[in-house]
């Protein structure tokens, strides 16, 4: 069984503040990673996706994939009240017909 | 900047009645999909799509759904005799041959009464 979790939340930050969410996979045989971001009844929008061990910067946001540890995180610098969604992690698994594994997802709340 | 569209946005439908449900992927795009989300749960995999076949089922994708690409740009996904467990959000998505990124459409909320 291919996994991937998250912690539920919410994780509460105030604007400003830097929002940490982590994320953890069971198949070491994942091969590249995303976050999406996902509005309540709206459909994942995506974020970021990162292959490589290390770190991966867009703008206010940053990747960062341990491979050895089976650990992805997604910090976002400067949080902004619209920042408050749901935020999804995904395992991209090709050899299963390249599907997608998401977590269940991070409530991220910032608060003004 | 190109995005998968799907119709209709919400669909609502008497419990053992047939539904398609509509996408139209990115149009440079190769590969399809189909996921699904019940509220307040996880988003998943249903099926993937490649030249015409489908590349891999989840077990959800039983014997009711089937999928199909009738023209070169809708992509479908027919639901044979829905039950009130199929209610949840349909996403369709596609990406580019040689890339991992999938994007997604808006998706259509499937009411099965």
């Amino acid at each position: 069984q291919k996994e991937v979790e998250q912690n539920s939340g919410p994780l509460s930050v105030p604007e400003g503040a830097i929002a940490s969410l982590n994320c953890t996979y069971s198949d070491r045989g994942s091969q590249s990673f995303f976050w999406y971001r996902q509005y309540s009844g709206k459909s994942p929008e995506l974020i970021m996706f990162i292959y490589s061990n290390g770190d991966k910067e867009d703008g206010r946001f940053t990747a960062q994939l341990n491979k050895a540890s089976q650990y992805v995180s997604l910090l976002i610098r400067d949080s902004q009240p619209s920042d408050s969604a749901t935020y999804l992690c995904a395992a991209h698994l090709m050899e299963y017909g390249n599907k997608l594994v998401f977590g269940a997802g991070t409530i991220l709340r910032v608060k003004s | 900047e190109p995005e998968v569209t799907q119709t209709p946005s919400h669909q609502v439908t008497q419990m053992g009645q047939e539904v398609i449900l509509r996408c139209v992927p990115i149009s440079n795009h190769l590969y399809f999909y189909w996921y699904r989300q019940i509220l307040g749960q996880k988003v998943e995999f249903l099926v993937s799509f490649y030249n015409n076949e489908i590349s891999e089922k989840s077990e959800i994708f039983d014997d009711q759904f089937s999928v199909e690409r009738p023209d070169g740009s809708n992509f479908t996904l027919k639901i044979r005799s829905t039950k009130l467990e199929d209610s949840a959000m349909y996403f369709c998505a596609s990406r580019l041959a040689g890339s991992d990124t999938q994007y997604f459409g808006p998706g259509t909320r499937l009411t099965v009464l």
